[in-house]
């Protein structure tokens, strides 16, 4: 089964800074999805960033990036410039033809 | 676009009672709709998988009995929580895929159920 593991509970970044969400992932299969998603105190869930197995280029979104790491099946998400809006839940999820599945999250803080 | 409501947004059901959270696609056709459920301070876990006219599948754990799931069109989904108890009071959150985007998910704003 596959499995998503976030090993940062929280995190905080001073607004304007830089910060990096780490997520792995366990998987036996070659073709699947990987995402960012956000989820602030409104509980809706909004996409951040996907990427797509087969692509070895990192995918990337204005302030958002994520480094994709096949091979040690890690893909971590940089925030350039942090803004008081980044702050809330993130998680990230692994899809593939059996369905998503999402890590525990990361508890983001921005300071002022 | 890919816009998925989910209503209601918050319901207040007495135990043992049964109560109904639809899910619908607005601007799309969804061939295959997500169940997940949120506790407090923790992650979504995969309820069922449905996809239009044909019966959910559930991930194991999840009581097909308990948890009924209809995908009767390619727009509505419903799940319906029955004799429910405290422990289901949960946040429950829907999402939604279209067969040519079929890694994509579209997610619903969630409904929260609190069961007394």
């Amino acid at each position: 089964a596959q499995t998503v593991t976030q090993s940062q509970p929280e995190m905080s970044v001073q607004e304007a800074e830089t910060v990096t969400l780490s997520c792995t992932y366990d998987t036996s299969e070659s073709d699947y999805y990987l995402f960012w998603y956000k989820q602030p105190p409104s509980r809706q869930m909004i996409l951040v960033i996907r990427q797509e197995a087969y692509k070895q280029q990192n995918a990337t979104e204005n302030r958002f990036s994520v480094n994709f790491q096949k091979a040690a099946k890690s893909f971590s998400l940089k925030i350039s410039d942090s803004q008081l809006g980044d702050a809330a839940m993130y998680f990230c999820a692994y899809r593939s033809t059996h369905g998503m599945r999402f890590g525990a999250g990361t508890r983001l803080t921005v300071k002022p | 676009g890919a816009v998925v409501s989910q209503h209601p947004s918050w319901v207040i059901c007495k135990s043992g009672t049964s109560v109904k959270i639809e899910c619908r696609s607005l601007d799309f056709q969804a061939t295959t709709m997500f169940w997940y459920r949120q506790f407090p301070k923790q992650s979504l876990m995969l309820m069922a998988t449905s996809n239009e006219g044909s019966k959910a599948t559930y991930e194991q754990g999840v009581e097909k009995d308990k948890f009924l799931i209809n995908h009767a069109s390619l727009t509505l989904s419903t799940l319906t929580v029955t004799s429910a108890h405290p422990e289901d009071s949960s946040f429950y959150i829907c999402s939604a895929s279209i067969l040519a985007e079929i890694y994509e998910q579209y997610f619903g704003p969630g409904t929260r159920l609190t069961v007394t």
